[in-house]
């Protein structure tokens, strides 16, 4: 059964870079129709997509973020990884590593996310 | 950028209750819409895609319904394991988007 867990430090200072890798077991993140991607949720607020990264190193960015953010594939070691430069309080929240597979109803294509990591708090402070 | 607003924000329902969550986007996703729950301190799980076909695995009183901008998910018995949160999600275009979420209570 394939599995997604985030890890990383849980403690970031402002102004520095949060790096988060996720790690999946059971699966390969080089199989066809599959997007790996991140969603956060800060403390008391709704989720809020990042970004995704496919096989090919296609990338998609949400715009709030696109300055900032680098998603990336290691097929060597079967991870993904997220980088948030010049962090703020503001990026304090629980971070998710999911996945996002090709299913097809009536003939049409449905990306939707249908395997999620339990997430990890990344707290920024000095 | 298409925002998902859902309604209620949260209720609280007796065992056994038919459970209606509403889901609203500001402009057509025509049915790239998924319906996700979530526990305190378990992964986002995925109940619906494509606004009304169920995820292997989840339970038939699960089920979602809606095109366009409106969409609802209904619990037709709840049960003590339904308490969660409820989020919906479009995916018919980036930015990516939720629904502030719903949360369901148990009376």
């Amino acid at each position: 059964q394939l599995q997604l867990q985030e890890s990383g430090p849980g403690l970031v200072k402002p102004s520095g870079t949060l790096s988060l890798t996720c790690g999946v077991s059971g699966g390969s993140i080089s199989s066809t129709n599959y997007y790996w991607g991140w969603i956060r949720q800060p403390p008391g607020k709704g989720l809020e997509w990042i970004g995704s990264v496919y096989k090919s190193g296609i990338t998609f960015y949400n715009p709030s973020l696109k300055s900032r953010v680098t998603i990336s594939m290691d097929t060597s070691k079967n991870q993904v990884s997220l980088k948030l430069t010049t962090v703020t309080a503001a990026d304090t929240a629980v971070y998710y590593c999911a996945r996002r597979g090709r299913l097809v109803v009536a003939d049409t294509d449905h990306w939707h996310f249908d395997l999620w990591g339990r997430g990890t708090l990344v707290a920024v402070s000095s | 950028d298409i925002q998902m607003t859902q309604s209620p924000s949260s209720l609280s329902a007796s065992i056994g209750d038919r459970v209606t969550i509403t889901c609203r986007a500001n402009e057509g996703i025509d049915s790239y819409l998924a319906w996700f729950q979530k526990k305190s301190g378990k992964a986002p799980e995925s109940l619906i895609y494509a606004a009304s076909t169920l995820q292997t695995g989840v339970p038939p009183r699960f089920s979602g319904s809606g095109s366009g901008t409106d969409f609802t998910l209904t619990i037709t018995s709840l049960q003590p394991e339904d308490s969660a949160i409820y989020y919906c999600q479009q995916y018919k275009s980036h930015p990516l988007s939720f629904g502030g979420g719903t949360m369901v209570g148990i009376k």
